[in-house]
């Protein structure tokens, strides 16, 4: 596709239960973000994916929080156990030259 | 570690007026790169302006300028002629350093910015 595509762009769970987001990088992007942004916030980085390198895991804020990501194609990250304090709008972003191009974002609410 | 500050939550501007977004950083490495975004109520996230911090000349993309100060640590987001539709939240961003091209942003708290008609 032309951008960033993330999916579902809305999701609403039970606390307790495990997410899934998507996220489909721009063709031939080999690096990939996972952003947080909580409700009036800033963006809180979680993850960072470069190429076959180990993934700069740095800002997830807990072991419920994972990510993964095959080669230079999709990216999944993976909540378990949610709680209400995880929602928030997950953004996923991709680059090859440094300026970062955004996905439209996955909002989850956890109820 | 980085650190970016907005200290201004909100602007309000007149249409076609100027107005000036504050941002400064703290980093301690001497080469990192500096990115304005937009981000509309509609949630998308709109790369503005970059600069370098070896650039010699301050960046600018049409209406958009940033008033790059190094001494200061300050690197000032200018929109010119202000149009209705630039209200939107915009955030400053630095990029983490020591990094190659494509590492992560450390983006600040961002600025509600109305343009008034």
């Amino acid at each position: 596709g032309a951008g960033v595509s993330q999916s579902p762009s809305n999701k609403v769970t039970e606390k307790g239960k495990d997410v899934e987001l998507r996220c489909d990088p721009i063709s031939g992007h080999t690096a990939l973000y996972w952003y947080r942004q909580r409700l009036g916030q800033g963006l809180e980085f979680l993850i960072y994916f470069q190429g076959n390198s180990a993934p700069d895991k740095s800002g997830l804020p807990s072991d419920r929080f994972s990510a993964e990501r095959t080669g230079e194609s999709v990216s999944t990250l993976t909540i378990q156990r949610t709680q209400q304090e995880d929602s928030a709008v997950y953004l996923c972003a991709s680059s090859y030259t440094g300026e970062l191009f955004f996905g439209e974002g996955s909002r989850l609410t956890v109820l | 570690a980085q650190k970016i500050t907005q200290t201004q939550p909100g602007m309000f501007v007149q249409e076609k007026e100027a107005v000036t977004l504050d941002c400064t950083y703290d980093t301690s490495d001497p080469s990192y790169g500096l990115f304005w975004y937009k981000q509309p109520s509609s949630g998308e996230m709109i790369f503005l302006i970059y600069q370098g911090s070896y650039d010699q000349q301050n960046a600018t993309e049409g209406r958009y300028s940033l008033n790059f100060q190094k001494a200061r640590k300050s690197a000032n987001l200018v929109i010119s002629a202000s149009q209705l539709g630039d209200s939107a939240m915009y955030f400053c961003a630095m990029r983490a350093p020591g990094e190659t091209s494509g590492s992560r942003l450390t983006f600040g708290e961002g600025t509600q910015l109305t343009v008034n008609p």
